[in-house]
């Protein structure tokens, strides 16, 4: 199946600082869906992309679908401790609708 | 109800012994899709019905496992003989239709094989 690779693994920040994390395939995607996962709960769907090139935002969350369609990027302006949490970047087989997650990228925010 | 409902929350269980993991989606929603979750990775791909129909089983491990749907709505992924590697967290999600639908997720079964 297709992969998708998330960077960085992990990121520390001080609360107020902007983030950037991407996701990348060897593979084209067709949507790309950007999910976050709280401790103990499941992944959220936080923003959905339908169309390269788009750029997409969700409050102080902007998410960008690469030209390529090989790419996605994420970011967070202002970070707020409840920013805490796994981003997971996902993806639609292009077999079918089951998807395809990244690894994820945790993110730590110092108060 | 108002998620996805995943039960039980924890199961312990012998390695050899058989398992049922239930999961009841959001109300309305066709598809539902079961994905399993090892502790620092994303969710890997097992299953997914629309309404009762199983269309893709190919992520499942083996053929120690098993789902259903049987009436569109309630599905019970099962694993016989358990093995230690079957540990995970599993979860099960729900969506309005097959494509494109955003993907909800429920608190997941906690599995641990001893």
């Amino acid at each position: 199946g297709q992969q998708l690779n998330q960077s960085p693994q992990s990121m520390f920040i001080q609360e107020g600082e902007d983030v950037s994390m991407n996701c990348t395939s060897s593979s084209i995607f067709n949507t790309w869906l950007w999910y976050k996962q709280d401790p103990g709960e499941g992944p959220v769907l936080l923003i959905a992309l339908y169309k390269a090139g788009e750029l997409t935002s969700n409050g102080r969350l902007t998410a960008q679908f690469g030209i390529t369609r090989k790419d996605s990027f994420l970011n967070i302006s202002a970070s707020i401790p409840s920013d805490v949490g796994i981003y997971f970047c996902a993806g639609p087989e292009t077999s079918g609708s089951r998807l395809t997650f990244g690894e994820g990228t945790q993110l730590t925010v110092n108060p | 109800g108002a998620g996805v409902s995943q039960s039980p929350r924890y199961k312990v269980t012998k390695r050899g012994q058989d398992v049922a993991l239930r999961c009841d989606p959001i109300s309305g929603h066709v598809s539902l899709y079961w994905y399993r979750q090892a502790l620092g990775q994303g969710p890997e791909f097992l299953t997914y019905f629309n309404y009762e129909a199983q269309q893709d089983k190919s992520g499942l491990p083996n053929d120690r496992f098993s789902a259903e749907r049987p009436e569109g709505s309630i599905s019970t992924l099962t694993i016989q003989r358990t093995e230690q590697r079957d540990s995970a967290m599993y979860r099960c999600a729900s969506s309005f239709g097959p494509y494109n639908s955003p993907l909800h997720f429920g608190n997941g079964t906690r599995l641990t094989v001893t």
